[in-house]
């Protein structure tokens, strides 16, 4: 069955130091997505990316974060300088063309940032 | 914006019996997704279930049935014959034209031998 990777499973680094989050979506999918989820909170939504340009961001995305999908396979979010509060579980996900009717988001395991 | 609202912060269960654990949500939009995540201890989102606003039929996969009142704006899930395995956050979620999803809070399941 199809999924998405993500690489690190858990990433350890110090606060000011730049981190780059990797993500596989699944090959034939067109929309993508950042999630972030603090430690024992609610998931939330960071970006969507479709056609090689951000669709939407939320208030978290701040400058501090970018996505690239440089290679038409892999797709990225770098946090420049990371912060304290940055740390959290970072989902990748992925979704097929619009009309499939089962409208599932798939997701990868997650990047767990620690920021010291 | 749209709003999705869990109550329950953690529910208690015995194995085998069922569960039903609720969602309600506030959009204007006509058009939306309704999705349950599972998110166990090891962190990853499980997809479990999805039901479109327009489904005229209740959802169901397997041991998981969503019970989608469009009038009240609520998308209970339900999980019958729980079993140990069940034992996880359970996230509800909507989608809407834009695809991007918007997280409740969750709910805890604890599944008791």
């Amino acid at each position: 069955e199809p999924e998405v990777t993500q690489t690190p499973s858990h990433q350890v680094t110090q606060m000011g130091q730049e981190v780059i989050l990797r993500c596989v979506p699944i090959s034939n999918h067109l929309y993508f997505y950042w999630y972030r989820q603090i430690l024992g909170q609610k998931v939330e939504f960071l970006v969507s990316f479709y056609n090689n340009e951000i669709s939407e961001k939320s208030e978290i995305f701040d400058d501090q974060f970018s996505v690239e999908r440089p290679d038409g396979s892999n797709f990225t979010l770098k946090i420049r300088s990371t912060k304290l509060e940055d740390s959290a579980m970072y989902f990748c996900a992925s979704r097929a063309r619009a009309g499939e009717e089962t409208g599932e988001l798939f997701f990868g395991e997650g990047s767990r940032l620690t920021v010291l | 914006a749209q709003k999705i609202t869990q109550t329950q912060p953690g529910m208690f269960v015995q194995e085998k019996e069922a569960v039903t654990l609720d969602c309600t949500y506030d959009t204007s939009d006509p058009s939306y997704g309704l999705f349950w995540y599972k998110q166990p201890s090891s962190g990853e989102m499980i997809f479990l279930i999805y039901q479109g606003s327009y489904d005229q039929q209740n959802a169901t996969e397997g041991r998981y049935s969503l019970n989608f009142q469009k009038a009240r704006k609520s998308a209970n899930l339900v999980i019958s014959a729980s079993q140990l395995g069940d034992s996880a956050m359970y996230f509800c979620a909507i989608s809407l034209n834009d695809y991007k999803l918007s997280f409740g809070a969750g709910t805890t399941v604890t599944v008791r031998a």
